[in-house]
């Protein structure tokens, strides 16, 4: 079955700073995958996503990149600011017929100093 | 439209006790999940379902039964809890791409 490990476990930045968090799936059949967003206390929420014909895709501040080839993709954050901060979890899915699947990382716990 | 609804939001169990967990969606959604969060491990696969009457293990599914009669609802059991079983317990829908959780449960088995 699929295998999502995430990097680092913790992420402190200040301010204004970029973060970068990233992930590698082990099922190559994976073509779809997501970032969640989790605020203390809170329901994840969906951020961000990518579709595996794509390699990049940006919104604002947010942007996700993909590597199909070594299995591995990535979140970065530009100009952080202290509401980024919450735990950030990918996540790879296979769009299969049939069933789908949703296996997450162990997620990241960013916090933006101001 | 309420989303993805779980009850209840916060229960003590005593070891050895059972409970279930009720998971609502009001979505028309095909696909329901259930998932265990704990300190440093993320979210963890526990059962899904891909239709109404369907139920698959996932990742950790052991101490735990569930069951889908309903379309909306998809129900999690915990026949006899354990310590090992206290968690944050969330639940989630989907058809299409974006999977919407619940507002999640903490079981404390004490």
């Amino acid at each position: 079955g699929e295998n999502v490990e995430q990097h680092p476990s913790t992420l402190s930045v200040q301010e204004g700073d970029s973060a970068v968090i990233k992930c590698t799936y082990s099922d190559s059949a994976s073509n779809y995958f997501p970032w969640y967003k989790q605020e203390l206390g809170k329901r994840p929420q969906l951020i961000i996503d990518i579709r595996s014909n794509v390699g990049e895709k940006k919104d604002q501040r947010i942007a996700v990149t993909l590597n199909k080839t070594a299995k591995h993709f990535s979140l970065h954050i530009t100009e952080t600011q202290p509401e980024d901060s919450a735990v950030y979890f990918c996540a790879a899915s296979r769009w299969d017929t049939g069933f789908q699947k949703l296996v997450f990382g162990t997620g990241t716990r960013l916090l933006v100093s101001p | 439209n309420a989303g993805v609804t779980q009850t209840p939001k916060f229960r003590v169990l005593k070891t050895g006790q059972s409970m279930t967990l009720l998971c609502a969606q009001d979505m028309n959604h095909e696909y329901m999940y259930w998932y265990r969060q704990d300190p440093g491990m993320g979210l963890r696969l526990i059962h899904y379902s891909v239709g109404e009457g369907t139920t698959a293990k996932g990742e950790v599914p052991d101490g735990y039964n569930v069951s889908r009669l309903k379309k909306q609802n998809f129900l999690l059991g915990l026949e006899s809890a354990a310590p090992s079983q206290t968690s944050v317990y969330f639940c989630a829908s989907r058809t299409g791409p974006e999977a919407f959780f619940g507002q999640g449960t903490r079981l404390t088995v004490v």
